[in-house]
């Protein structure tokens, strides 16, 4: 059974801080992998989505890598802004559904 | 523009009354998602839609039910709302047969369930 697991549960770091969040999971046999944030009381925002054959993706500040056979992806956060408070939740692709890690909260500050 | 829509954003409902939540979609997308997420908690699949074929998780309770009329719309039913209800309930969206692995699901913003 696919497993996802974030940790840390909540960071907070200084605004202009480069940072990474973390997500494992424990059956590589995934379709895609995909980082969500989600602002306190909103739904879902997808930020990047990675195919199984892909290594990483790119969006503006936000750089996210997978590496499957070590069941690990990571999400890259350059020059952090108080915006980029949010949770952050990454999800795996197994099958029909998403399995979801808990996430991890965010605080910049300025 | 606002792709997927929730209504009502909150709810209150007293512990036992039945309560419909909606989801419409401007997308038309072939699949909708009803998710429950409870505070600090990854979100739970309760059932999807591929079109008209209803797909049930096997640990979502029997108070909880889904309609779908027609493509734009769909509906959680709680039929006996109790205090362990109380939640985020999201509704998603995606182009693709779930197991098509391009596709990304569309999250509307919700709707927060109160039971009393």
């Amino acid at each position: 059974k696919q497993e996802v697991t974030q940790i840390p549960a909540a960071l907070s770091v200084p605004e202009g801080e480069n940072l990474v969040l973390n997500c494992s999971f424990t059956d590589s046999a995934i379709y895609n992998l995909q980082w969500f944030r989600q602002d306190p009381g909103k739904g879902l925002t997808s930020l990047l989505l990675i195919q199984s054959s892909q290594r990483e993706q790119t969006s503006g500040r936000l750089n996210a890598s997978l590496d499957k056979s070590s069941g690990r992806s990571t999400l890259y956060i350059a020059a952090s802004q108080p915006g980029d408070s949010a949770t952050y939740l990454c999800a795996v692709k197994n099958n029909y559904q998403l399995i979801w890690g808990a996430g991890t909260k965010l605080i910049i500050k300025p | 523009d606002a792709m997927v829509i929730q209504n009502p954003r909150y709810q209150v409902t007293q512990f036992g009354k039945p309560v419909t939540l909606s989801c419409s979609q401007t997308l038309n997308h072939n699949v909708m998602y009803w998710y429950q997420q409870k505070s600090s908690q990854a979100p739970k699949l309760l059932f999807h839609y591929y079109d008209k074929d209803f797909n049930n998780e096997a640990d979502t309770p029997d108070n909880f039910q889904s309609r779908r009329p027609n493509t734009s719309f769909c509906f959680l039913d709680i039929r006996s709302p109790g205090l362990g209800d109380a939640a985020m309930y999201l509704c998603a969206t995606s182009r693709t047969f779930p197991g098509q692995g391009t596709d990304t699901q569309y999250f509307g913003p919700g709707t927060r369930l109160t039971v009393l």
